[in-house]
């Protein structure tokens, strides 16, 4: 079985381009998260989607974040205009219906120059 | 306001000898607790679990203590092998199974041959 795939895995871009990223989650994972992780911190929740709704946005910066999950499954997330602050590695995690585990991809690094 | 927290950002422990992990929680809602472990350049993967209503759970080479009136947590690994050096994260949710997780900060386990 196919775990969770995200990509890009790196991106670098100057401050105030644009920059997305695509989330293919594990099938039949019905939640869908979005996690930002700085360098020495643990994963802090961005979004949460049961199928294609977001029940959990609340700690998205809605200026310049914005992501969606049409028809339930996969997600993109986006930065418009990205910042030096938003360097990072933004994790997208998948979530059976009878489990607490999140299972994770590889993550998409992102270098805001 | 930090609500789950790894206060030892590193640990450095021979190979055969015991790893103990700690956490602490603020939020007495929580639950459901797991351990993540992470290498560069990947996804945190799963490790252990464990729910309110017990105090242990094993799993191999891997024990999760909980001390609910301490809100404590700890992760031990006997004996330590090489393999094992990575990044460990604590994790918590409330409301069963398909709620969110709150990350601690990660704790960095090096384990020396």
């Amino acid at each position: 079985e196919a775990g969770v795939v995200q990509s890009p895995r790196y991106k670098i871009i100057e401050k105030k381009q644009p920059v997305a990223f695509w989330c293919n989650p594990i099938s039949g994972h019905n939640t869908l998260y979005w996690y930002l992780q700085n360098l020495g911190q643990g994963p802090e929740l961005l979004i949460r989607y049961e199928n294609e709704e977001a029940v959990d946005d609340s700690q998205l910066p809605k200026d310049r974040f914005s992501a969606e999950r049409l028809k339930g499954v996969d997600s993109t997330l986006k930065i418009q205009p990205a910042e030096l602050g938003d360097s990072a590695v933004y994790l997208c995690a998948s979530q059976g219906q009878h489990t607490g585990e999140l299972f994770f991809g590889e993550g998409s690094r992102l270098t805001v120059l | 306001d930090q609500q789950v927290k790894q206060n030892s950002p590193s640990l450095s422990v021979q190979e055969g000898r015991i790893s103990i992990l700690n956490c602490d929680y603020t939020n007495s809602m929580f639950d459901y607790f797991l351990w993540y472990k992470k290498y560069p350049a990947e996804g945190p993967t799963f490790l252990i679990s464990i729910s309110s209503i017990k105090d242990k759970n094993e799993d191999g080479r891997f024990t999760v203590f909980l001390n609910k009136s301490a809100k404590h947590l700890s992760l031990h690994i006997v004996p330590s092998q090489p393999g094992d050096s990575a990044v460990y994260f604590c994790a918590a949710s409330y409301g069963n199974a398909g709620n969110m997780l709150t990350f601690g900060g990660g704790t960095r386990l090096m384990v020396k041959p």
